[in-house]
C-alpha cells in the first residue's frame, strides 16, 4: 500500500458543476496538506495549503482534513473549463522534515 | 518575486551520456528540493538542500546522480551515464519554511 493514494481518474464534469477531489494516507505522522495543480507539461502550482484537521476556504477552492480518519478533500465550486487540470494532494510530516509524499493525480476535465 | 526557474526545459541525450540541469530559486529562498516525475505519477523526492548543505537525499538518488548548491543559491544536478529509466520531468522546487514553490522542470529524455 502507498503512503498516499489518489484516485488517478479521469474525472469529467459540465462546467459550473461541484467538483470533489480526494486523497487518503497511511502515515499518521503526516501534519501538513497541500493541494497543488499541474497544466500539461507545467510545474505543480500550489493552491492549498493545511496544517493538522479542519477547513480552509479560498475563492472557489474549499480544503479539508480529516485526521481521524486520515482522508483530505478538495473542493472547487462554480468549475470553469480553466479548471481543466491534473490535481495532486502532497503531504509532509512535522518541524524537520521537508519532504513532500505526493499522490498520483487526478486529471480533471471541465466541459463547456 | 520571479519565480522558480530551470533550464534547460527540454534535453534529449544518448544512453551513456552525462547531462546537468540547474535550478535558480526564488532569491529569498533558503530551501531547494529535486523532484523527479514520471508519466502518470505524482512528484518523487530525490533530495533536499537547506543553504548549501545538503540534508537529506532519498534512496532513489543512486551514485550517478549528484546535485550541488554552491554559495547556497542556484544548484545543479548531474546525471551520469544515463539510462533509459531515466527519462522523466525533474523538477525543482524552492521555500523559506513552507510550502514549496516549484519551476516548470527539466524533461529528460533518453534514447
Amino acid at each position: 500500500q502507498k503512503e498516499v493514494e489518489q484516485d488517478p481518474g479521469p474525472l469529467s464534469v459540465p462546467e459550473g458543476a461541484i467538483v470533489s477531489l480526494n486523497c487518503t494516507y497511511s502515515n499518521s505522522a503526516f501534519q501538513y496538506f497541500m493541494w497543488y495543480r499541474q497544466y500539461s507539461r507545467k510545474g505543480p502550482e500550489l493552491l492549498m495549503y493545511t496544517y493538522s484537521s479542519g477547513n480552509k476556504e479560498d475563492g472557489r477552492f474549499t480544503a479539508q482534513v480529516d485526521k481521524s480518519s486520515k482522508y483530505i478533500s478538495l473542493f472547487i465550486r462554480d468549475s470553469q473549463p480553466s479548471d481543466s487540470a491534473t490535481y495532486l494532494c502532497a503531504m509532509r510530516a512535522g518541524a524537520g522534515s521537508y519532504q513532500l509524499t505526493f499522490g498520483k493525480g487526478t486529471k480533471l476535465s471541465v466541459i463547456p | 518575486d520571479t519565480g522558480v526557474s530551470q533550464n534547460p526545459r527540454h534535453k534529449i541525450t544518448k544512453r551513456g551520456q552525462n547531462v546537468t540541469f540547474r535550478c535558480d530559486p526564488i532569491s529569498e529562498h533558503n530551501r531547494l528540493y529535486w523532484y523527479r516525475q514520471t508519466l502518470g505519477q505524482g512528484p518523487e523526492f530525490l533530495t533536499y538542500f537547506q543553504n548549501e548543505a545538503q540534508l537529506e537525499k532519498s534512496r532513489l538518488l543512486s551514485d550517478r546522480f549528484s546535485a550541488e548548491r554552491p554559495k547556497g543559491s542556484f544548484s545543479t544536478l548531474e546525471i551520469q551515464r544515463t539510462e533509459q529509466g531515466d527519462s522523466a520531468m525533474y523538477l525543482c522546487a524552492s521555500s523559506l519554511e513552507s510550502p514549496l514553490h516549484f519551476g516548470n522542470g527539466t524533461r529528460l529524455t533518453v534514447t
